[in-house]
């Protein structure tokens, strides 16, 4: 099994540019996902495959990867963007596994 | 338009087995390339996969929890069920159900959308 590492807190600014990251030794050879979760509600897939953006998800989320590190990026963030964000890794079948511990977005 | 919905107990005791039944609308597991998984969230903790299973019922489990998991499912039915053995109150938690769907080209899943809204499990004497 392996471990996905991500900050427990960010915070910004409105129109400000935020940016989470999610560490783990899979994720070189791996595809990571990240969803978006707000209080109450069922988590909603903003990235997958490092950087692609599902239907429907505004152009200001953004994912990229390099080496051990994955990183969701959110420019000019808004108050309705405040969530907690959590990155999630493909295991070497292409299964999408093990999840980081969440990170939660506070817009000041 | 796809729907996940979880069905199942809210409360179950210790050492009892668990079912959860996901019934789905707008799309067919006998479809190439879908798949449903079960994933958890204790209150106020970081989300946990539990299992996955394909339109070819290839079946994926957590290696942590795979000893107590089972899924299987109902094509005519369009739903999915879980079981999980031995339950302890370290599982009491949402548990949803989501839709896959896996990219031949890529040969990895399109990450879990959309889910259920989530049933609460809460395993207690």
């Amino acid at each position: 099994s392996y471990e996905l590492t991500q900050p427990p807190s960010v915070s910004v600014s409105p129109g400000q540019t935020a940016r989470i990251t999610c560490s783990g030794d899979a994720l070189p050879k791996q595809y990571a996902y990240w969803y978006q979760q707000k209080p109450g509600q069922a988590p909603v897939l903003v990235i997958y495959k490092d950087s692609e953006r599902p239907s429907g998800i505004p152009e200001r989320f953004s994912g990229s990867s390099s080496g051990t590190t994955v990183t969701l990026t959110i420019s000019g963030v808004q108050a309705e963007d405040e969530a907690d964000y959590y990155c999630q890794s493909a295991d070497s079948s292409g299964t999408p596994g093990v999840f980081g511990g969440g990170t939660k977005l506070t817009v000041l | 338009q796809i729907t996940l919905k979880e069905s199942g107990p809210t409360l179950v005791k210790p050492t009892q087995t668990l079912t959860l039944t996901c019934t789905f609308s707008g799309f067919s597991l006998s479809t190439s390339g879908v798949g449903v998984g079960w994933i958890r969230q204790p209150p106020g903790k970081a989300l946990e996969w539990l299992a996955l299973i394909y339109w070819n019922d290839d079946k994926r489990y957590s290696p942590s929890l795979k000893s107590r998991l089972t899924i299987t499912k109902d094509t005519s039915k369009n739903q999915v069920v879980l079981t999980m053995t031995n339950m302890d109150p370290v599982d009491t938690a949402t548990y949803y159900c989501a839709h896959t769907y896996y990219d031949f080209w890529s040969g990895y899943s399109m990450g879990f959308d959309p889910w259920g809204q989530g049933t609460l499990v809460t395993v207690s004497s």
